[in-house]
């Protein structure tokens, strides 16, 4: 069945450093990749789209990569601040204007 | 410019009554979508209209769920009659091209 999976644990990091979250799927073959941020009690905020021929986009100070042969997505954010704390979403369209989203990895970055 | 507006913000009903939810899209948006997370799972595609076509409905539940989007501009997602398992926030976005959705605050639905 198709699947996206992201890790369900929380990611708890140190002020400053790169927080690196890690979207897999399976049998799917999306045409993009998004990624969202969801603060508590609101709705998600989109914050990076990449396309299936694409290997990298970048975006101040997050970096998503795609590797479709993987399946796999990559989200980073560099020098990390603890108002970057949030739920982070992946998302997966293959086209047809349906959005399937993962559960989202919390990330907590401590000063 | 006002985002996508969502009420009501909360709302309790007991089983087997009806609720109804109203989206406001961003003005322009032809594309609106419906979502719900039931808690602790993922967000979960209920449907997409065009303009005032049901584009994709593909995610609703079953035929309790009815929405409809006259004149092209707000929507209604209305549950008649609500079960415990329609507990959850559902979400409404809207976008001019599919590939950016705004999404709103969303509408927490508890069915007790």
């Amino acid at each position: 069945s198709q699947k996206i999976e992201q890790n369900s644990e929380a990611l708890n990091i140190q002020e400053g450093k790169t927080a690196t979250l890690t979207c897999n799927y399976t049998n799917y073959s999306p045409a993009y990749l998004q990624w969202y941020r969801q603060d508590p009690g609101r709705g998600p905020v989109f914050l990076l789209l990449i396309r299936e021929n694409e290997k990298e986009k970048r975006k101040e100070r997050l970096k998503v990569t795609f590797d479709t042969t993987l399946k796999q997505s990559l989200f980073h954010i560099t020098a990390s601040q603890p108002a970057d704390s949030a739920t982070y979403l992946c998302a997966l369209d293959t086209g047809g204007f349906k959005t399937i989203f993962g559960a989202g990895t919390r990330l907590f970055v401590k000063a | 410019e006002a985002g996508v507006t969502q009420f009501p913000s909360h709302s309790v009903i007991e089983k087997g009554q009806t609720v109804t939810l109203r989206c406001d899209p961003i003005s322009g948006h032809d594309n609106l979508y419906w979502y719900r997370r039931v808690m602790g799972k993922e967000i979960k595609f209920l449907l997409h209209f065009v303009k005032e076509s049901k584009q994709d409905e593909s995610g609703m539940p079953n035929n309790r769920f009815l929405a409809e989007r006259t004149g092209g501009t707000y929507s209604t997602l209305k549950v008649q009659p609500a079960e415990l398992e329609d507990s959850g926030v559902y979400f409404c976005a809207s976008s001019q091209d599919p590939q950016e959705q705004y999404f709103g605050p969303g509408t927490r639905l508890t069915v007790t």
